[in-house]
């Protein structure tokens, strides 16, 4: 089971910031956060991770909260091409497996 | 550098009939991943690989067998398809950094197979 909560959908305006919370109460020490999103059925694509510093890249932003238990990406400008499904995903750096146990993710839709 | 591809693109089988999904990647990744999606539903994955010639099982394996004869490609078999096994399936790799503590770095994903069994 995945050990995300987010929430189903939202919706944001086209140029403002769009961010998605989810929650990841269960998480352990050796556990990083990811953020993937999928664009209408196309494969999946990494956004961003972290431990618990913030991050950020040229596409997002990852705000981690002091006590690791939630975390909030940030895409500082929202373009319609944004519009797709957003996981955010715990996995274990520390394990032999790495795979990515995928939730169903926020649905946003970015609207002009 | 193509990254990682998937062939075919679209499929649609008989029940009972056999078919055989390839990977491929050139980023000289260790790990590959093969996942399933259904409609509406997240991604699960069915098998994976750390490495050329090992192979394990991942959440739903049932119905379907991998190999990795070499790096670089991942095959995912369907012996004897059935209803059940219809949807778009992703191949993924991935590399790590080895040292005191393994890391395991972003995936890369395929653009994806669309199988359906009739």
């Amino acid at each position: 089971d995945a050990k995300t909560t987010q929430p189903t959908s939202m919706d944001c305006a086209e140029g403002r910031a769009a961010n998605l919370p989810c929650n990841h109460s269960t998480i352990s020490g050796n556990e990083y956060v990811y953020w993937y999103r999928q664009i209408h059925s196309q494969g999946p694509q990494y956004i961003i991770h972290g431990l618990k510093n913030n991050e950020t890249n040229e596409m997002a932003s990852l705000i981690i909260t002091e006590d690791r238990k939630s975390s909030t990406l940030i895409l500082p400008h929202a373009t319609l091409r944004d519009t797709a499904v957003y996981y955010c995903i715990v996995q274990d750096y520390g394990g032999s497996q790495g795979n990515l146990i995928f939730g169903k993710g926020t649905k946003l839709s970015v609207k002009p | 550098n193509a990254g990682v591809t998937q062939t075919p693109k679209f499929r649609v089988l008989k029940t009972g009939q056999s078919m055989t999904l390839l990977c491929a990647q050139d980023m000289n990744h260790e790990y590959m991943y093969w996942y399933r999606q259904d409609p509406g539903m997240g991604l699960r994955l069915i098998h994976y690989s750390v490495g050329e010639g090992t192979t394990a099982k991942g959440e739903v394996p049932d119905g379907y067998n991998v190999s990795r004869l070499k790096k670089q490609n991942f095959l995912l078999g369907l012996e004897s398809a059935a209803p059940s096994q219809t949807s778009v399936y992703f191949c993924a790799s991935s590399y790590t950094y080895l040292g005191p503590v393994v890391r395991i770095n972003e995936q890369f994903f395929g653009p994806g197979t669309r199988l359906t069994v009739l």
